[in-house]
């Protein structure tokens, strides 16, 4: 599976966008890019996934570039519950296996 | 929701100890996985399974085994605990035959080894 490159800490103001960007250069064409987030003392939590087109859900948005080298994970309007651990998956499904690395500590601040 | 339940929040063992880590989910999900999650580590793969009885290394299976008996419950065994095995350890499942996969984590199992 590709690997994948994050920002070890970001930080944000609430109420602004919080734009976590993921680096995977050696991304395949059948692999998805997976996006979850793990607040503290929880285990990490789904949050949206892609293959080549830009995607939305009810907690996020995920921008992928056209090269799919890289995407952006977007929370429109950010708050103190959304300081977490963000990481940045890319997967094959034949493999059935995630690997999580270090992810982005995101840090709203009020 | 999927809810998968982990028996301990909290656990402390003796090194030497034979330790069962227990995990449980209600989706009638297929794949079932054990992760282990240490400062600066990230999350690795222990082991997982797609079926019952059926099992799968992951990255870091030694000083592991599991149990999968039963579709819904996914048993962690630590034969002989060590203090190196002291980590938060998290266990998953997932009901998707691809190419989706999405992970539903338990709230993870703190243990100590002393």
């Amino acid at each position: 599976d590709a690997k994948t490159t994050q920002p070890p800490s970001m930080d944000c103001a609430e109420g602004r966008a919080a734009n976590l960007p993921c680096n995977h250069s050696t991304i395949s064409g059948n692999e998805y890019v997976y996006w979850y987030r793990q607040i503290h003392s929880q285990g990490p939590q789904y949050i949206i996934h892609g293959l080549k087109n830009n995607e939305t859900n009810e907690m996020a948005s995920l921008i992928i570039t056209e090269d799919r080298k890289s995407s952006t994970l977007i929370l429109p309007h950010a708050t103190l519950r959304d300081t977490a651990v963000y990481y940045c998956i890319v997967s094959d499904y034949n493999f059935n296996k995630f690997y999580f690395g270090s992810g982005t500590k995101l840090n709203v601040k009020p | 929701d999927v809810k998968v339940t982990q028996s301990s929040r909290y656990l402390v063992k003796r090194t030497g100890e034979k330790v069962f880590l227990e995990c449980v989910q209600d989706m009638d999900h297929e794949n079932m996985f054990w992760y282990r999650q240490d400062p600066g580590l990230g999350l690795r793969l222990i082991y997982f399974s797609y079926d019952v009885k059926m099992k799968e290394k992951g990255d870091i299976p030694e000083g592991y085994s599991v149990s999968r008996e039963k579709k819904e419950r996914f048993s962690l065994i630590l034969e002989s605990a060590s203090t190196n095995q002291t980590s938060m350890y998290l266990c998953a499942s997932s009901g998707d035959r691809g190419p989706v996969e999405k992970l539903f984590f338990g709230s993870g199992t703190q243990l100590s080894v002393l």
